[in-house]
């Protein structure tokens, strides 16, 4: 069974700084793979997605990139802001459209 | 922002009685799952749907039921509440292509069972 995780679970950083997500997952034999962001008592909304043949996908201040041979995924985020507080989880997907989520990252920015 | 409804958003409930939450889309996409999000567990899958009347058992289905009797209709039905059913519920549907699957997800329905 795919086995999907994240750290570190918590991570706090000054404002103003670069940070890294990383995901790992243990089958390399995925469709593709999202970055999503989850506030407090909110749903989850897809940040980014990369398909299994993508090297990296960009959106704004956020870079995400796979290497899907070693089983890891980095969400880069550039110039972080208080507003980018949140959760941040990844999702792997597989055949019979499945989809194996990590237990997330909880980044705190203080300005 | 895709066309995801959940009802109802917050539920109190006693133990032992039934409970019927709903997930209504407008995207008219193939799949539809029901995940239950807990500290320290993560999102796990309870059943999803990949049509009409065409449903199977995620990893925690015990204790729930689903039924899709329309494109865009996915009920969750919890038989007999339990206080370990307290959670918050998250609807997400897929379309279903393989390459460029994306899953949406709900605003979430939270439960809590006395």
């Amino acid at each position: 069974k795919q086995e999907v995780t994240q750290i570190p679970a918590a991570l706090s950083v000054p404002e103003g700084e670069n940070l890294v997500l990383n995901c790992s997952f243990t089958d390399s034999a995925i469709y593709n793979l999202q970055w999503f962001r989850q506030d407090p008592g909110k749903g989850l909304t897809s940040l980014l997605l990369i398909q299994s043949s993508q090297r990296e996908q960009t959106s704004g201040r956020l870079n995400a990139s796979l290497d899907k041979s070693s089983g890891r995924s980095t969400l880069y985020i550039a110039a972080s802001q208080p507003g980018d507080s949140a959760t941040y989880l990844c999702a792997v997907s597989g055949t019979g459209n499945q989809f194996y989520f990590g237990t997330g990252t909880s980044l705190t920015v203080i300005p | 922002d895709a066309g995801i409804t959940q009802s109802p958003r917050h539920k109190v409930t006693e133990t032992g009685t039934p409970v019927t939450l709903r997930c209504h889309q407008t995207e008219n996409h193939r799949y539809m799952y029901w995940y239950r999000q807990d500290p320290g567990h993560g999102l796990r899958l309870i059943h999803y749907s990949y049509g009409v009347k065409d449903t199977d058992k995620g990893e925690v289905s015990d204790g729930y039921s689903v039924s899709r009797s329309k494109t865009e209709d996915f009920l969750l039905t919890l038989e007999s509440a339990t206080s370990s059913q307290t959670s918050v519920y998250f609807c997400a549907i897929s379309d279903g292509t393989s390459s460029g699957n994306t899953i949406y997800f709900g605003e979430g329905s939270w439960l809590t069972v006395v």
